[in-house]
């Protein structure tokens, strides 16, 4: 069974760097094309991609968020862990891993992307305030 | 505002079929798969369809996935109460090298 949980702080204060680590059980952060995937949603708001670690170790960020997230994993460990500096008030969500399948495909005048995200962790519900 | 764009709401009777659009561009939806998932309140998002059309074992077939150009469908037939629910589309973007969500539709169903 593959479960994905999310762990860190409730509570971080403004212009504070947010740590959080998403710890994965029932695959290996080293499948090809399994990758984990951070998404947040703010209360009442929609669903926002954060940040992809590719099974190779390369990375993907939101382009709106790029300067302030890092993302690693540690493969031994079955952890992922997203980092986000200079946090706000406006950062507080629900903070949810997912494990992100990723596959790239070629036909003789493309190429493509297949990627979903098929196991979702229960979510971390993250405050900023002072 | 998201890149893919997905009507805010939509709703049907019980029984009823709906339809949720998510448009998008060439460098997204125009090259690459969709999914879509469902996000019952309270709870974390579940995948409904992936890769254009395809179901997760365990879901029904009254859902349904398709894409043409830049916009991808997701229909559900036999509405039931319990579809209330936010759905949101996904795919890569290949220009920004990064994932990319709808802003998500609320589906009533009356």
């Amino acid at each position: 069974q593959v479960t994905l949980k999310e762990s860190g702080p409730v509570l971080v204060k403004p212009t504070e760097t947010l740590t959080l680590t998403c710890t994965v059980s029932g695959f290996s952060l080293s499948n090809d094309r399994m990758g984990v995937t951070w998404i947040r949603q703010p209360p009442g708001k929609a669903l926002e991609w954060l940040a992809h670690i590719f099974s190779n170790d390369e990375k993907s960020y939101s382009r709106s968020l790029k300067s302030r997230l890092t993302i690693s994993k540690d493969t031994s460990k079955s952890q992922v862990v997203l980092t986000m500096t200079d946090m706000d008030p406006v950062d507080t969500a629900t903070y949810y891993c997912v494990r992100g399948t990723l596959w790239f495909g070629e036909t003789p005048t493309h190429y493509y992307y297949s990627y979903y995200m098929d196991v979702w962790g229960q979510g971390t519900t993250v405050t900023v305030s002072s | 505002q998201s890149v893919l764009t997905q009507p805010p709401s939509v709703s049907a009777a019980p029984g009823q079929k709906v339809t949720i659009s998510c448009s998008g561009s060439n460098s997204n939806i125009g090259k690459n798969f969709v999914s879509w998932y469902r996000q019952l309140p309270g709870t974390a998002p579940k995948l409904l369809i992936y890769e254009n059309e395809k179901r997760p074992s365990g879901i029904p077939e009254r859902f349904s996935g398709s894409k043409s150009g830049t916009s991808a469908t997701l229909g559900i037939t036999g509405l039931q109460t319990g579809d209330e629910a936010d759905y949101y589309c996904a795919t890569w973007d290949s220009g920004l090298s990064a994932g990319l969500l709808g802003g998500g539709t609320q589906l009533t169903v009356l």
